[in-house]
């Protein structure tokens, strides 16, 4: 089973700040097969990027997503008010797991 | 509109069963895998089985093989879980999410219900 790892695990910056979130993966991701999701408190997930880099329908181009193998990329450009929140990545090279999540909170 | 709509959670004893529906509409529910997400209070998210569009299904969480069965009905737009043996363990939010198959064979999950909640306890 692929093993992900997020870090950090709290991520405490300012609207209009750059936000950097890391997942890494025990063993190589295949065909760059990995999904970030976004979760607000009380809400259900929602998808943020496929295939490492493709933002899903309706996501601002603030979000993009970078990275292959073992090391993945989420980074916001500039944080919104709206973006503060819990963030997982997930791969589906082999089988399908989730990372443990990233919080983004207000500073 | 793209929507899925959970329902069949509640507070149940340990030992129990319970199934799970999730109602789909927007789509073409017959082209589509879907899966179960749960996630415990306070927990990160945990996918507990998947139906391909035929009706293969991978059950990916080892606590819950051979105690949860997922199932589907196109022609209710339904997809199903079916939950056995109930443990304190498997209080969570359950979450039905559209499946979209990779080239790998595999899934990733572009549309979510809100969940239904399921509580074990005596």
């Amino acid at each position: 089973e692929i093993v992900l790892t997020q870090s950090p695990g709290t991520l405490s910056l300012s609207p209009g700040e750059r936000a950097t979130l890391s997942c890494r993966a025990s063993q190589s991701v295949g065909s760059s097969s990995l999904a970030w999701y976004q979760q607000k408190p009380g809400q259900a997930p929602r998808l943020l990027i496929s295939g490492a880099s493709s933002r899903a329908t309706g996501i601002p181009d603030r979000f993009s997503g970078s990275g292959s193998g073992t090391d993945f990329t989420l980074t916001i450009s500039r944080l919104e008010p709206e973006d503060f929140a819990v963030y997982y990545c997930q791969q589906y090279g082999s089988s399908l797991t989730f990372g443990g999540g990233t919080k983004v909170e207000i500073k | 509109e793209v929507q899925l709509v959970e329902s069949g959670g509640g507070l149940m004893q340990p030992g129990g069963s319970l199934r799970l529906s999730c109602a789909a509409s927007g789509f073409t529910f017959s082209t589509y895998g879907m899966s179960w997400v749960r996630q415990a209070p306070g927990k990160g998210l945990e996918c507990v089985s998947t139906i391909s569009d035929s009706g293969t299904t991978t059950p990916y969480a080892d606590s819950v093989k051979g105690r949860y069965t997922i199932s589907r009905d196109n022609s209710r737009n339904t997809v199903y879980l079916q939950l056995n043996s109930l443990t304190a363990e498997d209080t969570a939010i359950y979450y039905c999410a559209r499946a979209r198959v990779a080239g790998t064979g595999s899934y990733y999950m572009d549309v979510w219900g809100k969940g239904t909640t399921v509580t074990v306890s005596s």
